[in-house]
């Protein structure tokens, strides 16, 4: 475990739903980040929090909402999502921004259909 | 803008042999670069950190390279066992920016 903590792990939703995915990390660090990752394509970072601020959206649609109330809580609201945006959505933390290593989650497994 | 190469899209290795990896970038050198390990239906995890002003840096069985003037690093597995079979991962941070980009990775087999 790496600790940081996705949930749900798989999810299915519908076109016209709104679900959130929700990440929590224990390990003190001030950064958090949410990256997609489709087949064949590499990571692609969506958005960083530093201490709680945003500091990189990524040219992300406005389906995808996040939120960061606290900096050991990280949270993807999704709305009116395409098929395409099926993939694998991944948390991540680190100390900080720069040269540090990143903790990743385990990640949801998200479908639209 | 900055992109990353992973050599190949999978890499079949012998059991015992070394494994190395490749990943090139095409701008800026930047001032780290990160290898990270991801198996099927997991997230990535880390494994080794080098910076611009180092040659060389090992962990275990893991040697990393990175050569500025080439603008490529290089992953060495020595002594490679199938549990090392996993998709390998390079990354490295974009200069004045807060974010590391990744590149596609390499889909490792080690063959028994």
């Amino acid at each position: 475990e790496t600790g940081v903590t996705q949930t749900p792990r798989h999810l299915v939703m519908g076109m016209t739903n709104k679900k959130s995915l929700k990440c929590e990390q224990h390990l003190g660090h001030n950064a958090m980040y949410w990256y997609k990752q489709s087949a064949k394509k590499p990571l692609e970072l969506m958005f960083v929090y530093n201490f709680k601020e945003q500091t990189e959206n990524n040219s992300v649609p406005s389906r995808f909402s996040p939120e960061c109330p606290n900096s050991s809580h990280l949270f993807l609201h999704l709305h009116t999502l395409q098929p395409e945006d099926s993939a694998l959505y991944l948390c991540a933390s680190s100390p900080g921004t720069g040269a540090t290593e990143a903790f990743f989650g385990q990640g949801t497994r998200l479908t639209v259909v | 803008s900055q992109k990353i190469e992973q050599n190949s899209e999978a890499l079949n290795i012998q059991e015992g042999k070394t494994a190395t990896l490749t990943c090139n970038y095409t701008n800026y050198s930047p001032a780290y670069l990160q290898w990270y390990r991801q198996d099927p239906g997991r997230g990535p995890v880390f494994l080794l950190l080098i910076r611009e002003n180092e040659k060389e840096k090992r962990k275990e069985r893991l040697k990393v390279t990175f050569d500025t003037t080439l603008k490529q690093s290089l992953f060495h597995i020595t002594a490679s066992q199938p549990a090392d079979s996993a998709t390998y991962l390079c990354a490295l941070d974009v200069v004045g920016d807060d974010k590391i980009i990744f590149g596609k990775g390499t889909r490792l087999h080690i063959l028994p």
